[in-house]
């Protein structure tokens, strides 16, 4: 089974763009987290989505948005981006009603750049 | 007082030696709680998951809870080289158990040969 992709895995910004990112679950997964990841504040939760809503929510400011589609891919999107927005975004997805065993598989991650 | 709190590192111990992560976490509801590796310059490989209280081995790994002390920790036993990488605690903090990773800050490993 095929695991976890993102894409683009390298993107160079300016300050002030808009970027997208992209990513498809593995397959019979439905449930999609986004992190961040810094080396300054570790592996942050940005969102979940499940069967097309947001279903939690980190603390990210309004910048930071996502979706999902009907095939459970998701994209999040960061708009005016700051130098500070610099980091790895990761992509997770898992199985849906397993409750507490509800387990996350990582993607390889989007490296954004922002200058 | 962070969610998650582990010991930064590093931490090194000799080949075949066993190295002991520890891990603690705040919020006494937490059900869910996830050992994850990382190697420098990769994503998050999941290595363990536990959710009762006691041992859970598999192979050379050992997770062990205590929600009493709200404690989590991953022994490995023999380890090798190939071990040195981050290790990260997680603990599912999701409403209706949907997937919220929180992290803690990691520990990294050294296994020195």
């Amino acid at each position: 089974k095929a695991g976890v992709t993102q894409t683009p895995r390298y993107l160079i910004k300016t300050r002030g763009q808009q970027v997208t990112l992209s990513c498809s679950p593995i397959s019979g997964h439905r449930s999609v987290s986004w992190y961040q990841q810094t080396p300054g504040q570790g592996l942050q939760f940005l969102f979940e989505y499940f069967s097309e809503t947001q279903r939690n929510k980190g603390n990210f400011p309004g910048r930071f948005s996502g979706r999902q589609f009907s095939n459970s891919r998701s994209e999040m999107n960061v708009s005016t981006l700051e130098l500070g927005d610099s980091a790895l975004y990761l992509c997770a997805s898992s199985a849906p009603w397993t409750g507490v065993k509800e387990t996350q598989y990582f993607g390889p991650g989007t490296r954004l750049l922002v200058l | 007082q962070k969610e998650v709190e582990q010991n930064s590192g590093p931490l090194s111990v000799p080949e075949g030696a066993i190295a002991s992560l520890n891990c603690t976490y705040s919020d006494r509801v937490s059900q869910s709680f996830f050992w994850y590796r990382q190697y420098s310059g990769k994503s998050p490989e999941l290595i363990m998951s536990i959710y009762s209280n006691g041992d859970k081995e598999d192979g050379r790994f050992t997770a062990q809870l205590n929600k009493a002390s709200q404690y989590v920790s991953l022994l490995i036993r023999d380890s090798q080289p190939s071990d040195s990488a981050t290790y990260l605690c997680a603990v599912n903090k999701g409403d209706n158990q949907g997937g919220k990773l929180i992290f803690g800050q990691g520990t990294e490993l050294s296994v020195k040969p």
